[in-house]
């Protein structure tokens, strides 16, 4: 158990719809880190959040948008969902805090939300 | 651009034997380099890493290779049992720069 929470575990839904994901980091972890795994694209990079705050991003579309809240739980929100959005969410945490200089780049991950759009 | 890959999709090993599975990467300027393992269903699970002022890292039956020269990852498994069955990928990253992850291998241990 990586420490990292994420729901639902899956996730069915029809094209044309929006669903959210959520993740917790583990304690004490700032950074939130957003993957998209389909079979044929492996681990793709969608968004990273440090301490509330958008730090870095990635392949992510515009009918996508993450947030992280003050508790530092994050949600991935999805829409006008299509066939090709199908694939598991992978959320992951780190402890990394850049501005101070300190790095500490291991990310865990969670145990992810199969996401089937029909 | 940049990129991350592995030297083989698939790898057959005897239970007991020893696995090696390998990584290429191409940024030399990359100074960490992390291992992940995923079991079907499941989330990646890190295994172990290391930083480019290593040449090697060991933990529990594990052992990561990193070769600057020939921009050379490998994972080393000892005494590999059924439960290390699973898909194993390399990542790398540069500096702040976000993680960059191979295609994965999979790895089937033969009973």
């Amino acid at each position: 158990d990586s420490g990292v929470t994420q729901t639902p575990k899956h996730l069915i839904t029809a094209t044309g719809q929006r669903v959210t994901l959520r993740c917790s980091p583990r304690s004490g972890d700032l950074s939130v880190y957003w993957y998209q795994q389909s079979l044929d694209q492996g681990l793709q990079f969608l968004i990273q959040y440090y301490n509330g705050e958008e730090r870095a991003k990635g392949n992510i579309l515009e009918r996508f948008s993450a947030q992280q809240f003050p508790d530092l739980h994050s949600e991935l929100n999805l829409s006008s969902l299509e066939l090709g959005d199908s694939a598991l969410y992978f959320c992951a945490s780190s402890q990394h805090a850049s501005v101070s200089g300190i790095r500490t780049d291991t990310q865990y991950f969670g145990p992810g939300t199969r996401l089937t759009v029909l | 651009g940049e990129s991350v890959g592995l030297h083989l999709p698939t790898l057959s090993v005897q239970e007991g034997d020893n696995s090696i599975i390998n990584c290429a990467y191409s940024n030399s300027a990359s100074d960490y380099f992390i291992w992940y393992k995923q079991e079907s269903g499941k989330g990646p699970q890190f295994i172990i890493d290391i930083r480019s002022n290593m040449d090697k890292r060991q933990g529990q039956r594990v052992t990561v290779l990193l070769n600057k020269t020939v921009k050379h990852l490998s994972l080393q498994i000892a005494a590999t049992q059924p439960g290390d069955s699973a898909v194993y990928f390399c990542a790398e990253k540069e500096s702040a720069r976000q993680l960059t992850f191979g295609s994965g291998t999979q790895l089937t241990v033969l009973p």
